[in-house]
């Protein structure tokens, strides 16, 4: 019964592979999120997408690219890795994307180790 | 980018209520001021929001200032459990996660 869910839980790869993670929410919100923490702890939003559509992208390497396949997944799939990019992704899902009803329900976390 | 200012760590006892503060002076009229939490290793919790009222819920309660500059959010019972970062956030409509408060509860 799990509401928000990432695959897989742990990545492990060489520089220079390719790929993705999996995010599914059961909650019927509109609105997903994928976010970044280093390894300083901070959290960074990178992109959200409502009804399948992208409406924030922030500054984030043209390597990684989300899909939303359908309102209820959000997949971030990552080019070219680089050790940099070894880091904990969280994603997340909200009823809409702003205003009173936008609290965020995030899954476990995938942590991708980059070699 | 966090337009929050929160102290770095507080400790607590068990059983006492936790006070924790966050400054925001620039808030704008539309910014709702939104409480999570970090307990290690797993994702962020929602606790609690709000506009200008005072908001309590099973978790929290939410005191904001009459002129919303500042804002305190309340564990009335605090538990060992309740040992996480604390991150205070305005949100129109993304979050900006700070480096939060980190409140140990001890025993």
């Amino acid at each position: 019964d799990t509401a928000v869910s990432q695959t897989p839980k742990y990545l492990v790869t060489q520089m220079g592979n390719d790929k993705s993670i999996k995010c599914e929410q059961n909650l019927g919100h509109d609105t997903m999120y994928w976010y970044k923490q280093d390894s300083k702890k901070f959290l960074k939003i990178m992109f959200s997408y409502n009804n399948k559509e992208l409406i924030i992208n922030e500054t984030v390497p043209n390597r990684f690219s989300p899909k939303s396949p359908d309102k209820a997944h959000l997949n971030l799939h990552i080019n070219s890795l680089e050790l940099g990019d070894s880091a904990v992704y969280f994603c997340a899902s909200s009823l809409r994307s702003g205003g009173a009803r936008n609290e965020q329900f995030f899954g476990p976390g995938t942590r991708l180790t980059v070699l | 980018d966090a337009k929050t200012t929160q102290p770095p760590s507080m400790d607590c006892a068990e059983g006492r209520a936790a006070n924790l503060p966050c400054n925001h002076s620039t808030i704008s009229g539309n910014e709702y001021v939104y409480w999570y939490r970090q307990i290690h290793s797993q994702g962020p919790q929602y606790i609690i929001h709000g506009l200008k009222n005072n908001e309590t819920n099973e978790m929290a309660s939410l005191i904001i200032t009459e002129d919303r500059k500042s804002s305190t959010l309340i564990l009335p019972h605090a538990t060992l459990r309740d040992t996480a970062v604390y991150y205070c956030i305005l949100n129109d409509y993304k979050l900006s996660f700070g480096a939060g408060t980190t409140v140990t509860v001890r025993a």
